[in-house]
């Protein structure tokens, strides 16, 4: 059965300290992994979208990397506006349709 | 605001109350979706709609009936609802195979009491 992990559920950090992310994935193949943030109160954005193991994407202080088993999120010396849930969700490959199978997210507070 | 638009934002109803939720993209996607999301649980997705055609329905209960008139236009249909569905429902749209990610609208606060 297809599953997505996140790890830790919660976390933590003071504004500066770097930290990473996990999304753990058993799939019978994947097609894309996906990475969102999700403020309060609003629906989840799209951050990235990582397709083949070694593939790296940035934007501004987050950079997600992509392995044949997991995905990690890395927050490099965070803000306090860096503070979401970060949800993480993979496309099956050879499905017929487009549907996205998420993980339960990690909640990131970062303080000032 | 995002270009999807979910209407009421928040809304609480009664078990034997019958309302609907609303949702339009002004994204010319072709693909849109209903997913649920509970407190501490991962995302789950309700329905699927691809160029108006229903293509997936993840055993969802009878008591939620979708609606997709047109490629810009999803409703929900609700009635006799239970507490248990009280949730953050989002509606989503995409283009071709989403390689290029959902776009979520914000979603519409569900209380059933």
């Amino acid at each position: 059965e297809d599953q997505v992990t996140q790890s830790p559920e919660a976390l933590r950090l003071q504004e500066g300290e770097s930290s990473s992310l996990n999304c753990s994935y058993t799939v019978s193949g994947l097609r894309g992994l996906f990475w969102y943030r999700q403020d309060p109160g609003k629906g989840p954005e799209f951050l990235f979208t990582l397709y083949s193991a070694g593939e790296e994407k940035e934007k501004e202080r987050l950079k997600a990397t992509l392995t044949k088993k997991e995905s990690f999120l890395h927050i490099t010396a965070p803000k306090p506006e860096d503070s979401a849930t970060y949800l993480c969700a993979v496309q099956i490959l050879n499905s017929n349709d487009y549907k996205l199978s998420f993980g339960a997210g990690t909640t990131v507070t970062v303080r000032a | 605001e995002t270009g999807v638009t979910q209407t009421p934002r928040h809304l609480v109803m009664g078990m034997t109350n019958k309302k609907s939720l609303k949702c339009e993209q002004h994204l010319g996607h072709n693909a849109m979706y209903w997913y649920k999301q509970s407190a501490k649980k991962p995302l789950e997705l309700m329905f699927v709609y691809n160029f108006k055609e229903q293509t997936e329905n993840n055993s969802v209960p009878s008591r939620f009936s979708p609606e997709c008139p047109n490629s810009s236009h999803l409703f929900l249909h609700l009635h006799t609802l239970q507490p248990e569905d009280s949730a953050l429902y989002l509606c989503a749209s995409s283009q071709d195979s989403g390689g290029y990610g959902y776009t979520f609208g914000s979603g519409t606060r569900l209380t059933v009491v």
